[in-house]
C-alpha cells in the first residue's frame, strides 16, 4: 500500500526541548517538503528537498532542522529556537519531471507546547 | 518571490447552488495552478489542476479557469453538496517550479 506516513500524529513538548518528527514515503518520489498550518494562514512551506542529501530553505525554515539521508525518508526537527512550535506539521511528496506537480500528503503531525 | 491571496476566507452556500474561489499571484512565470480539498482532520488533496497553456478545465461539478493577463486564477464548484464543505487551497509556483506558495485557504460550507 503506497503512502506517505508521518509520526507521531501528536505530540506535546516541553518549552527548551527539540523534537524530531518523522516523514516516510515508499512512492519512489524524489521530491519531499514539510508544510507548517496555522489557521487561517494556510500552508506555509518549511524546508523542501528535490534530491538526497540535498535540500533548501522555504519561506519559514528559521528554528526547523531537516536532513535528507534516504529517498524515503525526511525527517523535521523542530528546535529550542521555534518561538512559536505548536502548529499542525503537515509532510509531502512528489515525483521531480521537470515540471510541477501533484503533492501527496501525510496525516500530519499535531505539536502542542506546553 | 511569488504571494498567492485567495478570497473569500469563508463561503456558506445552500446546497445546489454555485460557489466560486478566487486567487491572484504575482510571478508571470508560473505556469501550474492546483487546488487542494482538505476536508476536517484529513490531509488535502489535489481535486484539480490547471497549466497556463489552457484558460480552462472541468472535472465533472468542478471547474478552474486562468486568466494569465489578470495574473488569476478561480475554482468552480457547481450543485454543490454537503460532501463539498471543506477547506480549499489554492497554489502556484514559487520561485523553484517544485516549491508550492499556497493560498491562505477558503473554509466553504454547504447548508442542506
Amino acid at each position: 500500500d503506497g503512502g506517505i506516513t508521518q509520526s507521531p500524529k501528536y505530540l506535546f513538548r516541553k518549552e527548551g526541548q527539540n523534537v524530531t518528527l518523522s516523514c516516510e514515503q515508499n512512492l519512489n518520489h524524489d521530491a519531499m517538503y514539510w508544510y507548517r498550518q496555522d489557521p487561517g494562514q494556510g500552508l506555509r512551506l518549511i524546508y523542501y528537498s528535490q534530491i538526497v542529501n540535498d535540500f533548501q530553505k522555504g519561506d519559514i525554515a528559521e528554528g526547523y532542522s531537516v536532513s535528507r539521508e534516504k529517498k524515503e525518508s525526511f525527517p523535521l526537527t523542530v528546535t529550542s529556537a521555534q518561538k512559536n512550535p505548536t502548529a499542525f506539521y503537515l509532510c509531502a511528496s512528489s515525483i521531480v519531471s521537470g515540471d510541477t506537480g501533484e503533492l501527496f500528503f501525510g496525516e500530519g503531525s499535531r505539536l502542542t507546547v506546553l | 518571490g511569488e504571494n498567492v491571496e485567495q478570497h473569500p476566507s469563508t463561503l456558506s452556500v445552500q446546497e445546489g447552488d454555485s460557489a466560486v474561489i478566487k486567487c491572484t499571484y504575482s510571478d508571470s512565470a508560473s505556469n501550474y495552478f492546483p487546488w487542494y480539498k482538505q476536508e476536517l482532520g484529513k490531509r488535502p488533496q489535489l481535486i484539480i489542476d490547471i497549466r497556463s497553456n489552457v484558460g480552462e478545465k472541468k472535472d465533472q461539478r468542478i471547474a478552474v479557469t486562468l486568466n494569465k493577463t489578470a495574473k488569476h486564477f478561480s475554482l468552480h464548484i457547481t450543485e454543490t453538496q454537503p460532501e463539498d464543505s471543506a477547506v480549499y487551497f489554492c497554489a502556484a509556483p514559487g520561485d523553484s517550479s517544485y516549491k508550492l506558495i499556497f493560498g491562505s485557504g477558503t473554509r466553504l460550507l454547504v447548508r442542506p
